[in-house]
């Protein structure tokens, strides 16, 4: 099956400070990857779709400024989460979407939990 | 924009047990999927089902398309089916999920 990683599963950092989270396929050449955010005990909310050498799509009420995505290759996209502030504390997900035939499904990396202190 | 409402919202049953989840959606999509969310945040694909009944172990799918709702059965729980369930829909290139099911299994 596929395999999606990110990187760093947890971080702790200061407000103010900025984080880098990485999102990589491993044995998948992905054009599109999706980046979600989930508050404890809520669905998944996407905030934005990266694609692989233009600028990414954001959803309606994600500041882009705020949440720098780059999809530098085809198989790394990085969500970087600027000046973070507590209210940023999350759940970020990656995911890609793949065809096998018509179906199109969505894999998933592990996460990553972002706590801003 | 289209709504994806999961019944119930929370799920309390004994080990062994059989369980619905119910997904209904407000318009046409191009297809729906469902994940199983453990304890640990991991998503896992369970089913990619636009229509039709697809079948995997103890776990079995149902989705009326022509009724906008789908449907996933759980046999003879366990305790490693604790987590949430969810189901999301895609139309127009966005993937849209539903609050999702909390299933807890006693042991």
């Amino acid at each position: 099956g596929a395999v999606v990683s990110q990187h760093p599963s947890r971080v702790i950092c200061k407000s103010g400070t900025s984080v880098k989270i990485e999102c990589r396929s491993l044995d998948f050449q992905a054009t599109t990857m999706f980046w979600y955010r989930q508050f404890p005990k809520k669905s998944l909310m996407l905030m934005a779709t990266s694609n692989e050498g233009s600028k990414a799509t954001y959803e309606q009420g994600v500041e882009k400024d705020k949440f720098l995505i780059n999809h530098a290759s085809l198989t790394l996209s990085t969500l970087t989460v600027t000046s973070a502030h507590p209210e940023d504390s999350s759940f970020y997900i990656c995911s890609q979407g793949r065809l096998a035939g018509v179906q199109e499904t969505q894999y998933f990396g592990p996460g990553t939990r972002l706590l801003v202190l | 924009g289209i709504q994806v409402e999961q019944s119930p919202p929370d799920l309390i049953l004994q080990e062994g047990a059989n369980s619905t989840l119910r997904c209904n959606f407000s318009d046409s999509v191009n297809n729906l999927q469902w994940f199983h969310q453990n304890p640990w945040g991991q998503l896992i694909n369970l089913f990619y089902i636009p229509s039709g009944t697809k079948q995997n172990g103890r776990l079995s799918a149902t989705t009326v398309a022509t009724e906008r709702y789908s449907l996933l059965y759980i046999s003879s729980s366990q305790t490693t089916d604790s987590g949430v369930y969810f189901c999301a829909v895609n139309r127009d290139d966005k993937i849209i999920f539903g609050k999702g099911t909390r299933l807890h299994i006693l042991p």
